[in-house]
């Protein structure tokens, strides 16, 4: 069975600029998560998808990330503009019951 | 605000040593608990996790963990531990069903000394 799929690996920007991340999920899971996990922290939740609808953003930095999830399969992270705070690896999981698949991250370094 | 606090953020033992991590949330209601392992250049993976029943849980590679309710603890141990051992390992917790998002601790450094 195939993991969960990200997309770019790495990404160095500078600040300002913006970016976006891919996912693909494990095929079958309806439930998608966005973690953000800063060196030396656990992950933090930033959004989770039922199918193609938000069930939690609620701590998502609205005015700068943005996460969508269209035909309910893939999904992609955007930042828009980003900051120094926010370098930090993105780590996508999916699930179809209660336990959660993780992706290799995207590290992104923000200059 | 819901938390989890994983004691040691460093810990090195050496081959055949006994492992315990300390691991403590904070939530008022019913959770699910979880153990994550990321060996070095791999993903997040779960080690072990309790929703119900007997508090005692086992996992892979003969770790297991014992969930004491009034404590809000969760710690977990292994008799004998290996160089392959080396690892971060999370705690993590939800609420519900079980489909939640999770709540991490920082993470536990692990280095086995061979």
């Amino acid at each position: 069975e195939a993991g969960v799929a990200q997309s770019p690996r790495y990404k160095i920007i500078e600040k300002r600029q913006s970016v976006a991340f891919w996912c693909n999920p494990i095929s079958g899971h309806a439930t998608l998560y966005w973690y953000q996990q800063i060196l030396g922290q656990g992950p933090k939740l930033l959004i989770q998808f039922q199918n193609n609808g938000v069930v939690d953003d609620s701590q998502l930095p609205k005015d700068r990330f943005s996460a969508e999830r269209l035909k309910g399969v893939d999904s992609t992270l955007k930042i828009q503009p980003a900051k120094l705070e926010d370098s930090a690896v993105y780590l996508c999981a999916s699930s179809s019951s209660s336990t959660q698949y993780f992706g290799p991250g995207t590290r992104l370094t923000v200059l | 605000a819901q938390s989890v606090s994983q004691h040691n953020h460093h810990v090195i033992l050496s081959e055949a040593a006994s492992l315990e991590l300390g691991c403590n949330y904070s939530y008022g209601g019913t959770v699910n608990l979880f153990w994550y392992v990321q060996y070095p250049g791999q993903h997040l993976q779960l080690l072990l996790k309790y929703f119900s029943g007997d508090p005692l849980v086992k996992g892979i590679k003969g770790f297991e963990a014992e969930f004491i309710k009034s404590k809000f603890s969760f710690n977990l141990r292994k008799p004998s531990v290996q160089w392959s051992d080396t690892a971060e390992y999370f705690c993590a917790f939800n609420s519900g069903g079980g489909a939640d998002g999770l709540t991490f601790g920082k993470g536990t450094h692990l280095i086995i000394q061979p």
